[in-house]
Order: C-alpha cells, then sequence, then structure tokens
C-alpha cells in the first residue's frame, strides 16, 4: 500500500483482556517501529525490528506487552491482562533502513485509539 | 539519555503572521533532529530532518528549522502561517530509539 496501515483504528476492551494490534509497514521497509502516545503527550518509543530481529524493546513497559514480526512485514503488538493506564494510542512507524545511515525517516500510520474499561 | 523539551505547550498566532516553536534537545553525540506534524486522529508527519551539513534545513509547507549547537536548540519557524497549519508539533531527537517532545498546540486566529 501507500502508507503504513494500522488496524483496528479503534479498540475497546475490558480491564484484564488481551488484545492485538496490527501493522502493516510500506512494503520493502527494513525497519518497524512501535509507539506508544497517551493523551496530550508525544509518543513515547516501544521497541524497534529490524526484518524479523527484535533489536531494542527497552521501551515496553511491562512484561504484559509483547511485539512480533515473525516474517519481516506485518507486525503485531499484543497486549496481555490489560489496565486502563495502558489507554493510548499506539503508533506504528517503518523506514527502508535503520543503524547510523539516519537519512531514512520514519513513516507512521494513522495509530490504534485503544480504551480500556 | 537523550531527551526532548518543547518549553511552549499551546501557541496561538494571526494567519499571516511568522511562527517560531522551540526545541531543545539533550543528546550525547551528533543528534539527528527531526520536526513533525500532527492533525487530530492522524499519524505524525515528517516537516524536516537534520543529520548533518548545513545549520539551516528547510522542510515541506514552507517550514524551516535552524540547528544551533551551542544552545542545543531546532527551532522550526515559518514565515506567514496558513489557517491550515494549525495542528500540533512534536520535535524529536535519536534514531531508533526515537525520543519526543511533549508536543506544541498550534492554534491559527483568522
Amino acid at each position: 500500500g501507500a502508507g503504513v496501515s494500522q488496524s483496528p483504528r479503534y479498540k475497546v476492551a475490558k480491564r484484564g483482556q488481551d488484545v492485538a494490534l496490527r501493522c502493516d509497514p510500506i512494503s520493502g521497509h527494513v525497519s518497524l517501529f512501535w509507539y506508544q502516545q497517551a493523551l496530550g503527550q508525544g509518543p513515547e518509543f516501544l521497541t524497534y525490528f529490524q526484518n524479523e530481529a527484535q533489536l531494542d524493546k527497552s521501551g515496553l513497559p511491562s512484561d504484559r506487552f509483547f511485539a512480533e514480526r515473525p516474517e519481516g512485514s506485518v507486525s503485531t503488538l499484543k497486549i496481555q491482562r490489560t489496565q486502563q493506564e495502558d489507554s493510548a494510542v499506539y503508533l506504528c512507524a517503518s523506514s527502508l533502513a535503520t543503524g547510523e545511515d539516519g537519512n531514512q525517516p520514519q513513516h507512521f500510520g494513522d495509530g490504534t485509539r485503544l480504551s480500556i474499561l | 539519555a537523550q531527551s526532548v523539551t518543547q518549553p511552549d505547550i499551546h501557541i496561538t498566532v494571526s494567519e499571516g503572521a511568522s511562527l517560531e516553536l522551540r526545541c531543545n534537545y539533550s543528546y550525547g553525540a551528533t543528534p539527528y533532529l527531526f520536526w513533525y506534524v500532527q492533525s487530530p486522529g492522524q499519524g505524525l508527519q515528517l516537516l524536516l530532518k537534520y543529520f548533518s551539513g548545513d545549520t539551516l534545513v528547510q522542510g515541506i509547507k514552507g517550514f524551516e528549522a535552524e540547528f544551533k549547537r551551542s544552545q542545543s536548540s531546532f527551532n522550526l519557524r515559518k514565515p506567514s502561517v496558513h489557517w491550515s497549519d494549525a495542528a500540533e508539533y512534536f520535535c524529536a531527537v535519536g534514531h531508533n530509539d526515537m525520543r519526543f517532545g511533549a508536543g506544541t498546540r498550534l492554534t491559527v486566529k483568522p
């Protein structure tokens, strides 16, 4: 597709339920990033992949958060036993490359707005 | 650790007036710096980026930013604001684990 696609756009879940958020990056993009954006805040880095390898997961807030990209394309962010503080917009971004060649900007999807009741 | 500060939470300017949004960063090496814009319900769109070279960077939609190492700043400017520029603006620093500021909300008065 032309851009990064995220689904669903909106997700409502009850506290304690598990949720899965999907990201389809731009075709051919090697790197994929997940961010969490709380209301009125800037995005906070969660994790990133280079192809299927998860190279940095230092931003994941707890072991309830898990991300995967098994075939180096589509990625899923899973949150287990959701809590109210997990309510946020989850943004996915992709780029052609990563590493020291920072000349490849990140392209963002429109995000998934997650509300935990 | 890298971090970004955007001192202004909300700025209001009149249409046609000039604009400057402030950004200060903390980074251990030569920073990669970015400005993104976000409209309600949308993702982030890249306005411009700085990696090296000329410290005055031109971006899309008539925006520019100047990197000043001595002041650890990367302020965004536009000479004449249009009503369609009303949005949230984020400054960011880093490579893969990009750090964003809290954002500046721009309101444009007719």
